[in-house]
């Protein structure tokens, strides 16, 4: 059965820290790894990893996959509260279906 | 700016009620999704649509059942809520293919 496992379930750092958070799949005729933040509403997209090894980046977060090890990672740098969110991790199969992760909740004091 | 929207934030209903959710997407997306969300549990998916009229079964069905007239809504039916069906809600949109979803904001659904 295709599953996604992210840890950790949950996070405390303070603000400035660096964290990263973890995305491991199983899925048969994996496609692509999504990663999504949920702050209280609805969630939004942050990264789609179709290649290996290839880094994806937005201010700062960054994201890589490895489809050997079948893993990806978020990272967030420099954090501060307004990064305090529930992030998500999809993977797609070949049908384009997704598979989810329960979600890491991340929670930055100030 | 994209946008998909449900018809309520926060819902509280009976049980045995039949309780309609509705989403609405102005992107003119083919594809359209309803899921659960649950803690621990992550998202589940109930049903999706990739076209009007058509509809498949998601992973947790049961319970359920969806409607779509036209391309941009999709409703969820819940034929006589239960109070394990007390959770969040959401529905999303995408274009075909590999399309990452849109999220609306979500129903937080309490039968009681």
């Amino acid at each position: 059965e295709d599953k996604v496992v992210q840890s950790p379930l949950s996070l405390v750092v303070h603000e400035g820290d660096t964290v990263t958070l973890n995305c491991s799949y199983e899925v048969t005729n994996f496609r692509s790894l999504l990663w999504y933040k949920q702050e209280k509403k609805a969630p939004t997209f942050l990264f789609m990893l179709t290649s290996s090894g290839i880094e994806k980046k937005s201010g700062r977060l960054s994201s890589i996959l490895d489809k050997k090890e079948l893993f990806s990672i978020l990272n967030i740098t420099a954090t501060q509260t307004g990064d305090s969110a529930v992030y998500l991790c999809a993977a797609m199969d070949s049908n384009y279906q997704l598979i989810w992760g329960a979600g890491t909740k991340l929670i930055i004091k100030p | 700016d994209v946008k998909v929207t449900q018809s309520s934030r926060y819902l509280v209903k009976r049980t045995g009620e039949k309780v309609f959710l509705e989403c609405v997407q102005d992107m003119d997306h083919e594809n359209m999704f309803w899921y659960r969300q649950d803690p621990g549990l992550g998202l589940r998916l109930i049903y999706f649509s990739y076209d009007v009229k058509m509809k498949e079964k998601g992973d947790i069905p049961e319970g359920y059942s969806v409607s779509r007239e036209k391309k941009e809504r999709f409703s969820l039916i819940l034929e006589s809520a239960s109070t394990n069906q007390t959770s969040m809600y959401l529905c999303a949109s995408s274009l075909p293919g590999q399309g990452a979803p849109y999220f609306g904001p979500g129903t937080r659904l309490t039968v009681t």
